[in-house]
């Protein structure tokens, strides 16, 4: 079974339209934490956002926030305001446990902002 | 100034060869990891490094071999290169407490691995 899984492939967003990135995810692990990479064209890995599995509050930076639903296992990305430089693919992640782990992948969504 | 840096940036060679691809981190952390990007841009860990010692190996084919001469380095050699070696392959650091899972990690610009 995945561990992560991003339901949309592609996302079409107009210029600063609001725009939200579904991630769901599969963990038995109390621990966990969830993150949000960007990569855009040029394709470097880009770290956006941070939610722990304990946190309270969700998660924000900047025009970034994560909307962690925990008891549905879900882990949206929502950008305000897009931007034309926000058209990249974002992929969610998730690392479990305390100890060394890794990061486990999602397939990504492709996000394209048009003015 | 960069913080993880892979050379090179890409990297063309033939089925058969042996090629290296080297990564640097300055960031001081103590944990490095490679990771592998598919042609359908699905990015799976390969190897993780933890002050030098290999922690985490993913069924990587043996043709595969990570070397960490100190921790801020961590490169991969590849013998014997096939055309599904292909891809995108990402060497990343992060600081590792082994207490909480919240420490994200730094992935270097990647490089573009194409066997002919």
């Amino acid at each position: 079974a995945q561990k992560i899984t991003q339901t949309q492939p592609g996302m079409f967003v107009q210029e600063k339209e609001a725009v939200t990135l579904d991630c769901t995810y599969d963990t038995s692990d109390p621990s966990y934490g969830l993150f949000w990479y960007k990569q855009p064209s040029s394709g470097e890995m880009i770290f956006l956002i941070y939610q722990g599995s304990y946190d309270q509050q969700n998660a924000t930076e900047g025009r970034y926030s994560l909307n962690f639903q925990k008891a549905r296992k879900s882990a949206n990305l929502v950008i305000s305001a897009s931007q034309l430089g926000d058209s990249a693919m974002y992929f969610c992640a998730m690392r479990e446990g305390r100890g060394y782990s890794t990061l486990t992948f999602g397939k990504g969504t492709m996000l394209l902002v048009s003015p | 100034d960069t913080a993880v840096s892979q050379t090179p940036k890409y990297l063309v060679t033939q089925m058969g060869n042996d090629k290296s691809i080297k990564c640097e981190q300055n960031l001081g952390h103590d944990t490095m990891y490679w990771y592998k990007q598919d042609s359908k841009k699905f990015l799976k860990i390969m190897f993780s490094y933890n002050n030098k010692e290999l922690i985490i190996n993913e069924t990587v084919p043996n043709r595969f071999s990570p070397k960490s001469p100190d921790k801020a380095h961590l490169n991969l050699h590849i013998n014997s290169l096939e055309l599904g070696d292909s891809a995108v392959y990402f060497c990343a650091s992060s600081q590792e407490l082994a207490i909480l899972p919240s420490y994200e990690q730094y992935f270097g610009p990647g490089t573009r691995l194409t066997v002919t």
